[in-house]
């Protein structure tokens, strides 16, 4: 089957750095989406990954390793806004999306 | 630029009783169209997904249906709605391209009593 896996919640606080990771085990990949969603909104789009590496966007950064199964997101200087739960989803073999639950983050002050 | 519209924004409807949903899409042609359903505090299922006028595919067997009777219109409907359809209802698309990022509408709140 397919699976992808994120923790469920994590906690940091305002200024700090947080590393959120992606595990999954899907037939085939053609890349990985990372998407924000704030509680009652829609989801927004953050990052594309489909080559191994760092891929930067101002305080957010996403990484893939495709031989370990694994990316994470990695949010810099947290804000209070950047409360949210994030969203990490791979693209398999018959480029159907396959969503992970999502993980909450809580920014403490 | 695009942008994806969804009504109504909220709804609560009694067991047993019909369900309209609808989505549109500007600024783009011959956009995929997906509709996804999200339960509280859980990732998103995939429903139905279209490829063009007329064209849908269902992921899950259920009470819900889904049209697409022009090409950027994307209908989900059901006939008798149970407790288990409550979710918040999202509308995504596509350029039609197989790794495109996928840009969701604003959402529907259903809640069934």
């Amino acid at each position: 089957g397919q699976n992808i896996d994120q923790p469920t919640e994590m906690t940091a606080t305002e200024g700090a750095i947080v590393q959120i990771n992606c595990t999954y085990q899907t037939s085939g990949f053609n890349g990985l989406f990372w998407y924000q969603q704030h509680a009652g909104e829609a989801p927004t789009f953050l990052s594309y990954n489909v080559l191994d590496g760092l891929e930067e966007k101002g305080r957010f950064s996403s990484f893939l390793s495709r031989s370990k199964g694994y990316s994470y997101l990695l949010l810099k200087e947290l804000q209070m806004k950047d409360s949210a739960s994030y969203l990490c989803a791979v693209v398999d073999s018959n480029y159907q999306l396959i969503w992970g639950a999502g993980t909450k983050l809580i920014i403490k002050p | 630029s695009q942008t994806i519209h969804q009504w109504p924004a909220t709804l609560v409807q009694p067991v047993g009783s019909p369900l309209s949903l609808e989505c549109t899409v500007e600024g783009t042609s011959n956009p995929n169209l997906y509709w996804y359903r999200q339960a509280a505090g859980r990732g998103l299922q995939l429903l139905f997904y279209s490829v063009g006028i007329g064209q849908i595919s269902s992921e899950v067997p259920q009470n819900l249906s889904a049209s697409r009777p022009q090409d950027r219109q994307f209908i989900l409907s059901s006939k008798k709605l149970l407790l288990s359809d409550s979710g918040f209802y999202l509308c995504a698309w596509t350029s039609g391209r197989d790794t495109d990022t996928q840009y969701f509408g604003p959402g529907t709140r259903l809640t069934v009593l």
